[in-house]
């Protein structure tokens, strides 16, 4: 079975520029995750769907970034302008429900790493 | 609010050395608990897990137990290897499923 798949693993953009990041979620998994990781921290969540429905996207920052999961498969975060303090790993994650996710945890991808300049 | 507390690293030991990662968690009810391992340049794999007081996660040697008396998650491994230096996340599941981290922990095993 494929993991969940992220892309690009790295991207170094200038500030001010816009960048998206996207995710494959393991097949059949119907809740996704956008998670922040910055340097020497743990993973943050940004925003969770069940489906293609945001139900829980308050610590999404509405001003510049934006998500969606279109057909409640792939999914799509995007982050415009960039901001230096944006520069982090962003991690997507997948489980087949919220309780499943409770009982067994999630499957997370590798990762984009975003370096702001 | 809801929060995990690791101990700060990096840890550094010698392989086949005893390991403790200790893990404290506030939390309202009973969460469920979780280690996830980081190795370089790839992205968190669930390590083990505890649903209820009392339970203990094993996997790979490693193991926890949910202590809702000291409301710790510590983790142990009776003889570490070099292959287990990786960044160790101990975290905890809310009411709203939503996963909640502490700081990890680095650890280094020198050969």
């Amino acid at each position: 079975e494929a993991g969940v798949v992220q892309s690009p693993r790295y991207k170094i953009i200038e500030k001010k520029q816009p960048v998206a990041f996207w995710c494959n979620p393991i097949s059949g998994h119907n809740t996704l995750y956008w998670y922040r990781q910055n340097l020497g921290q743990g993973p943050e969540l940004l925003i969770r769907y069940e489906n293609e429905e945001a139900v829980d996207d308050s610590q999404l920052p509405k001003d510049r970034f934006s998500a969606e999961r279109l057909k409640g498969v792939d999914s799509t975060l995007k982050i415009q302008p960039a901001e230096l303090g944006d520069s982090a790993v962003y991690l997507c994650a997948s489980s087949w429900g919220p309780n499943r996710g409770g009982d067994y945890g999630y499957t997370f991808g590798s990762g984009t790493r975003l370096t702001v300049v | 609010g809801n929060s995990v507390t690791q101990m700060e690293g990096p840890v550094t030991l010698s392989e086949e050395a005893f390991l403790t990662i200790n893990c404290t968690y506030t939390a309202t009810g009973y969460p469920s608990l979780f280690w996830y391992v980081q190795y370089p340049g790839e992205g968190l794999q669930l390590l083990l897990k505890a649903t209820k007081a009392d339970d203990k996660g094993s996997n790979k040697g490693f193991e926890a137990t949910y202590r809702k008396e000291t409301t710790s998650f510590h983790l142990e491994k009776g003889s570490v290897q070099v292959s287990d230096s990786a960044v160790y996340f101990c975290a905890l599941m809310d009411s709203s499923y939503k996963l909640i981290f502490g700081s990890g922990t680095r650890l280094l095993v020198r050969p």
